[in-house]
């Protein structure tokens, strides 16, 4: 498709368990953004990947986090021991440039949402 | 600490007004800003941006107006359309300094268009 995809849009979990969502980018789009967007919350910053490497993940909350992104295309969120604060809604947006100025709006996916039972 | 806050969690404007979405934002850093439009079961949709070298940028129905001296932007719609009805979020970031990469939103708000 034309926009971002993002899989699975629905995933209920049990506390502890492990968890992966998959993020398809816009084709050609070397920027991968991951976002977290809790109730009543605007979106908020997790990892930015530019080609294959994560440029910068200071939004990632602790190291039960991490994201990949081996061929500069789809990435992977996974969070190992879930925790039932990790419940939100998990975004996915790509960019056709690195950084977020003039010319570097992001393209969200409609986003996976995470609950943890 | 909300570097970027919106007020007003929810507006009511009646369609052919204006309506009237207000940020304040508190990163002196921050030279970048945009709008962000997001109807349920939907990822949020770029709208329109205004960099800290102006204080207006218009697009269509959509200005963006921006104080820099208050650290205050607004978002304009005129006339507003019930299809205009969804949570506006105002992002800010850093965009000529080492934090370009990222986008910090505020907690939106819900703007609805009545007939």
């Amino acid at each position: 498709g034309a926009g971002v995809s993002q899989t699975p849009s629905n995933k209920v979990t049990e506390k502890g368990k492990y968890v992966e969502l998959r993020c398809d980018p816009i084709s050609g789009h070397t920027a991968l953004y991951w976002y977290r967007q809790s109730l009543g919350q605007g979106p908020e910053f997790l990892i930015y990947f530019q080609g294959t490497g994560a440029a910068d993940d200071s939004g990632l909350p602790n190291d039960r986090f991490f994201a990949v992104r081996p061929e500069g295309s789809v990435s992977t969120l996974k969070i190992q021991r879930t925790e039932r604060g990790d419940s939100a809604v998990y975004l996915c947006a790509s960019s056709s440039r690195p950084g977020t100025g003039i010319g570097g709006e992001l393209f969200f996916g409609e986003g996976s949402r995470l609950t943890v039972l | 600490d909300q570097q970027v806050k919106q007020n007003s969690p929810s507006l009511s404007v009646q369609e052919g007004r204006i309506s009237i979405l207000n940020c304040d934002y508190t990163n002196s850093m921050f030279d970048y800003f945009l709008w962000y439009k997001k109807y349920p079961a939907e990822g949020p949709t770029f709208l329109i941006s205004i960099s800290s070298i102006k204080d207006k940028n218009e697009d269509g129905r959509f200005t963006v107006f921006l104080n820099k001296s208050a650290k205050h932007l607004s978002l304009h719609i005129v006339p507003s359309q019930p299809g205009d009805s969804a949570v506006y979020f105002c992002a800010a970031s850093a965009a000529n300094t080492g934090t370009a990469s990222k986008l910090t939103f505020g907690t939106g708000t819900r703007l609805q268009v009545t007939l």
